[in-house]
């Protein structure tokens, strides 16, 4: 079984339309959670992090933490073409450099 | 400027050449990463860095080496290419501020083929 599992998609919905995104782990020594979102051909850049449990909103997106479910999502409201990616979860124990990633899920966001 | 630089883009190259991957950075982090990308796997943690001094491998680093030349530049060697070290390859880079997590941020990547 993986640490991390995130279902790879691909994922299309209609502009406008509230996307969720899910991972899914196992270790419960995850305190920090990560959300990087990668365009064709790009490195994967950092969208938000998450201490512990509980939500963080950044305009558009919402990263939320359930710890008691091992289970982390990143909701995007409002989709826009531009948001059409793939969305790699992240994880860590406290302060480590070891990060877990998931396999990440692409999205098409259609106009 | 990008913070996170790597050369080349794109390579082709054939089985038993050595090839070097470079990466350079602006962000003024003491630790640097290298990983590889391979669809259905994710990424893939080859070697790290925590200072010049201070080199370790990765889940991964069978094939590989790596050289911390400089504070912003750390360098991925593959002594000798073979097929199944096509891939993505990115560079990291991050600073652990007290208090915060080691977050880090990636270069644009080296597409990499080897045939």
């Amino acid at each position: 079984q993986k640490e991390v599992e995130q279902d790879p998609g691909p994922l299309s919905v209609p502009e406008g339309a509230i996307v969720s995104l899910n991972c899914t782990y196992s270790n419960s020594a995850f305190q920090y959670f990560m959300w990087y979102r990668q365009y064709s051909r790009k490195g994967p850049e950092l969208l938000m992090y998450t201490y512990s449990s509980g939500n963080k909103e950044d305009g558009r997106f919402t990263a939320q933490v359930d710890k008691s479910s091992k289970y982390i999502s990143l909701f995007i409201r409002d989709s826009q073409p531009s948001d059409s990616a793939t969305y790699l979860c992240a994880m860590t124990t406290s302060g480590t450099y070891k990060y877990i990633f998931g396999t990440g899920t692409r999205l098409k966001v259609l106009a | 400027d990008a913070d996170v630089t790597q050369t080349p883009r794109n390579r082709i190259t054939k089985t038993g050449k050595r090839i070097m991957l470079e990466c350079s950075q602006t962000k003024g982090h003491d630790r640097m990463y290298w990983y590889r990308q391979d669809p259905g796997l994710g990424l893939r943690l080859i070697y790290y860095s925590f200072d010049v001094k201070d080199i370790n491998k990765g889940e991964i680093s069978d094939g590989y080496s790596v050289s911390r030349q400089a504070q912003a530049k750390f360098s991925l060697s593959l002594e000798s290419a073979i097929p199944n070290q096509t891939a993505l390859y990115f560079c990291a880079t991050s600073d652990l501020t007290s208090g915060s997590t080691d977050t880090q941020y990636f270069g644009p990547g080296t597409r990499l083929t080897v045939l």
